[in-house]
């Protein structure tokens, strides 16, 4: 059973700090990570993904993927109240196989 | 582009009836997906489809669910009979190649009383 690890929180940070959100997966095999937003009523969009160990950055947003440690995380800069969300970890293998969602982990960003 | 279309946006219904949910993938996408979300389970996948063709259907809870895609361009999940426990938001999500991010529908939130 693959499964992907996330803290449910809430995770609070007032405006302007960094907001760190984890995830941890359990299948070695999997071979790319996204990272998806919820608002609350609404759609999962992505926000970025990562394929290769290190750090990728977009805007305020940074993907942190250690393999060998089977984690990945997403680092937002400057938290704006707009932030405020469920970060959805997703996980995929190699070849023809669908995306495993973690539960989520809610932030509240404090103004 | 318009998106991922799902209708209807919201159905209440109840139990013992049958409920048709509906998806318009984006037009060259050719994976479609279908997950189901509650707060105690997260986002579950149910079935998915690669060119209109049936790939995994081992999330389908139960026999009282099917799917199905008849061409590119739409796809149904139906719940016959429904029961209050199937009450949920069901997503319709599609994907070029299956490897990059999906892009969701909105959503139809399910209610069975």
């Amino acid at each position: 059973q693959k499964e992907v690890e996330q803290n449910s929180g809430p995770l609070s940070v007032p405006e302007g700090a960094i907001a760190s959100l984890n995830c941890t997966y359990s299948d070695r095999g999997s071979q790319s990570f996204f990272w998806y937003r919820q608002y609350s009523g609404k759609s999962p969009e992505l926000i970025m993904f990562i394929y290769s160990n290190g750090d990728k950055e977009d805007g305020r947003f940074t993907a942190q993927l250690n393999k060998a440690s089977q984690y990945v995380s997403l680092l937002i800069r400057d938290s704006q109240p707009s932030d405020s969300a469920t970060y959805l970890c997703a996980v995929k293998e190699l070849g023809n196989t669908p995306l495993v969602f973690g539960k989520g982990t809610r932030l509240s960003v404090i103004a | 582009d318009a998106g991922v279309i799902q209708s209807p946006r919201h159905e209440v219904t109840e139990m013992g009836q049958e409920v048709t949910l509906r998806c318009k993938p984006i037009s060259g996408h050719d994976y479609l997906f279908w997950y189901r979300q509650t707060m105690m389970r997260g986002l579950e996948l149910l079935i998915y489809f690669n060119n209109n063709v049936p790939i995994d259907d081992s999330g389908m809870p139960e026999d009282r669910f099917s799917a199905k895609m008849p061409n590119a361009s739409f796809s149904t999940l139906k719940i016959q009979p429904s029961e209050p426990r199937d009450s949920a938001v069901y997503f319709c999500a599609s994907s070029v190649l299956g490897i990059y991010g999906y892009t969701f529908g909105s959503g139809t939130r399910l209610t069975v009383v």
